[in-house]
């Protein structure tokens, strides 16, 4: 079955504790994307990637990392997390920019807090 | 700047009872703009995509249209089954590349 795989889908943490959320894909995506989704903002794009080795930042860097290292991987890295990241976080691919004949396919979410 | 606003926030229906759902838009250059419905606990899912004004799509009950500044998601006849939130998001080129907007969403509940 094609999907988005984020692990964990729950997490609780304290401020400054290292994170990692993983995500994966089997469906030979060039393009992943991380957003968050806040209530009322909708989703914002944190970091995207168009191929292995490539990624660049989106509108709400600050505070995360990210690496692709491998097709089908793209984790999401909070170095030193703070509660107003606090929010629910979706991963993302698609053939190409998630345009056109290609829209995203998301994973179903990791929700974070940060106390 | 760029922008796109979904409304309203929230919306009602009983069964049966037809309604619309409104996506604005102010962006620079329209490549396309994407209809998604999310499932409590679950990410967005693809329905639509619409290219230019006067498009429309259809799947089931409902049926996108476009103009040149609004989409409209029209519900015939609803069912319990399509209560989820449904997001609208537009495509544009920006800084280089193609850029997704999404709006925040109307959450649609629909009830026996």
């Amino acid at each position: 079955e094609a999907q988005v795989t984020q692990n964990p889908r729950y997490l609780i943490t304290v401020t400054g504790k290292k994170l990692t959320v993983t995500c994966s894909q089997n469906m030979n995506h060039e393009y992943m994307s991380w957003y968050r989704q806040d209530p009322g903002l909708g989703l914002r794009q944190i970091y995207y990637s168009m191929n292995v080795e490539v990624t660049d930042k989106g509108d709400v860097p600050e505070g995360y990392k990210v690496s692709r290292k491998e097709k089908r991987n793209f984790p999401l890295i909070l170095e030193s997390p703070s509660p107003n990241q606090t929010s629910l976080y979706f991963c993302a691919s698609s053939f190409l920019e998630g345009g056109g004949d290609s829209p995203l396919h998301f994973g179903n979410g990791t929700r974070l807090t940060v106390t | 700047e760029d922008q796109v606003t979904q409304s309203p926030e929230a919306l009602r229906l009983q069964e049966g009872e037809s309604s619309s759902l409104n996506c604005s838009y102010t962006v620079s250059g329209l490549r396309g703009l994407f209809w998604y419905r999310q499932d409590p606990g679950k990410g967005p899912e693809f329905l639509f995509t619409l290219y230019s004004a006067g498009e429309e799509k259809e799947k089931e009950r409902l049926k996108a249209t476009l103009t040149k500044k609004e989409s409209f998601l029209h519900i015939t006849a609803p069912k319990p089954e399509d209560s989820a939130t449904y997001l609208c998001a537009v495509q544009t080129f920006s800084g280089g590349y193609n850029k997704l907007i999404f709006g925040a969403g109307t959450r649609l509940a629909v009830h026996p």
